[in-house]
């Protein structure tokens, strides 16, 4: 069955620090990949997404990710994170076959002053 | 350009009764799908309707249904509410298209007692 899994559960980093939030999904075909970011109170709103090309995509507020399909691999990357950065980061994939999303079970993102 | 609403912000139900749950997509979009968020877990896809007809389900029992109205407003339905269906439920709308974003509401935080 495909999965996401994101194995990281909580990730602290200091203020201007970089970040590396870690995806990789199990899919025989490369599907189509996403980021999301969820604040609370807040919907979840997309970062980036992959379909095709170029391997490193960008996103918004300086989010970039890169997409290695020997490593099955989606990671999420910020050169300094700021501390309105905080929130929790979840990537999904969906197949070619269906519409839905498949979700990773998020990494929560802690930044210290 | 109006975003997705959710209503009601919170609920709470008892075991056994039934739920309605309310979503208006954004303006143009053609497509809404909703996801069950249990706490401290990535949002699992229960169905997507497209043009007023379930367009694909996920693995949840018949209790939960939808219905997808002209105007492209939505609504979920749950009944014979358990305790494990305490959860945040969220509505995303885009369009039709295996590359389109979906676009979330803020969700509706249901707890079951």
């Amino acid at each position: 069955a495909q999965s996401v899994t994101q194995p990281d559960i909580h990730i602290t980093v200091s203020e201007g620090a970089s970040l590396e939030l870690r995806c990789n999904y199990s899919y025989g075909a490369t599907p189509y990949l996403f980021w999301y970011v969820q604040s609370p109170g807040q919907g979840l709103q997309l970062l980036l997404k992959y379909f095709s090309g170029d391997t490193l995509v960008q996103g918004i507020k300086g989010f970039e990710a890169e997409f290695k399909r020997s490593q099955s691999s989606f990671n999420l990357r910020k050169p300094s994170v700021h501390w309105s950065d905080a929130a929790e980061y979840f990537c999904a994939v969906r197949m070619d076959s269906n519409y839905q999303l498949i979700w990773g079970a998020g990494t929560k993102l802690i930044i210290k002053p | 350009e109006t975003g997705v609403t959710q209503s009601p912000t919170h609920l709470i139900k008892t075991r056994g009764q039934q739920v309605t749950l309310r979503c208006s997509s954004q303006s143009g979009h053609n497509t809404v799908s909703w996801y069950q968020q249990a706490l401290g877990q990535g949002p699992q896809f229960i169905f997507q309707y497209y043009r007023e007809e379930e367009n694909g389900r996920g693995n949840f029992p018949p209790r939960f249904s939808g219905l997808q109205f002209p105007n492209y407003s939505s609504e979920l339905n749950v009944n014979a509410l358990e305790l494990d269906d305490s959860a945040l439920y969220l509505c995303a709308s885009s369009l039709q298209g295996l590359q389109e974003t979906q676009y979330f509401g803020p969700g509706t935080r249901l707890l079951v007692l």
